[in-house]
């Protein structure tokens, strides 16, 4: 029972440099979502996916792009990395019913130098 | 816009005593609420959601209309409980807000 898988699970970084984080998630859930993780900050939206075909902006959405590549993958790209987009990043999907909880994968540590 | 308040971005209790982690919300409508839990260096876990009612490792939450909140509550801390807690909630746009977490320490 994988649940929601995300690589790689650590990750360096040079200013400038670009990278995909990838996700997927077993569940046939049709929403998706990427936050980052900060101390202090908790967890912000960077983008979500309600369904296959469809993508929006959350709260830190620059500095990103994503992609719903089919209903199980949704993945987030930084085309040019900075320091600031240190962080650990979280995909996480959910049902589509109000109460439904979001499942989580085990994070990527990624450090932009 | 902030859709969820989580005031104490540390809590320390002592082993046995009891621990209340807040949680204040605006929201139009009927909210549904969840407390998720973080390990350390391990991912988010659901700890426990308002519509079930049900108590999970000793924690509760009650839904409170009129203060519009959702503290999360256990009577007797253990020193596993040390962790980072979140409150969560969903808006109707699909969106899934997160507070900006409590690390609790419960001391020996």
């Amino acid at each position: 029972n994988a649940g929601v898988t995300q690589t790689p699970k650590f990750q360096v970084l040079k200013t400038g440099q670009s990278m995909t984080l990838q996700c997927a998630q077993d569940m046939n859930h049709n929403s998706m979502y990427w936050y980052r993780q900060d101390p202090g900050m908790g967890l912000r939206l960077i983008y979500y996916s309600a369904s296959e075909g469809t993508t929006d902006k959350g709260e830190v959405p620059n500095g990103y792009n994503v992609s719903r590549l089919n209903k199980r993958e949704f993945s987030l790209r930084l085309e040019s990395a900075a320091p600031s987009q240190t962080s650990v990043y979280f995909c996480a999907s959910r049902g589509n019913q109000g109460a439904s909880e979001a499942f989580f994968g085990q994070g990527t540590r990624l450090t932009v130098v | 816009a902030q859709r969820v308040t989580q005031p104490e971005k540390l809590l320390s209790v002592f082993k046995g005593a009891p621990v209340e982690l807040k949680c204040n919300y605006s929201y139009s409508g009927s909210p549904e609420l969840f407390w998720y839990v973080q390990y350390s260096r391990q991912r988010l876990q659901l700890l426990l959601r308002h519509i079930s009612r049900e108590s999970i490792k000793g924690f509760t939450a009650d839904l409170n209309k009129g203060e519009t909140s959702f503290h999360l509550k256990k009577p007797f801390a253990q020193e596993e409980d040390s962790a980072m807690y979140y409150c969560a909630l969903p808006d109707t746009g699909n969106q899934f807000y997160f507070g900006t977490g409590t690390s609790l320490t419960v001391i020996p």
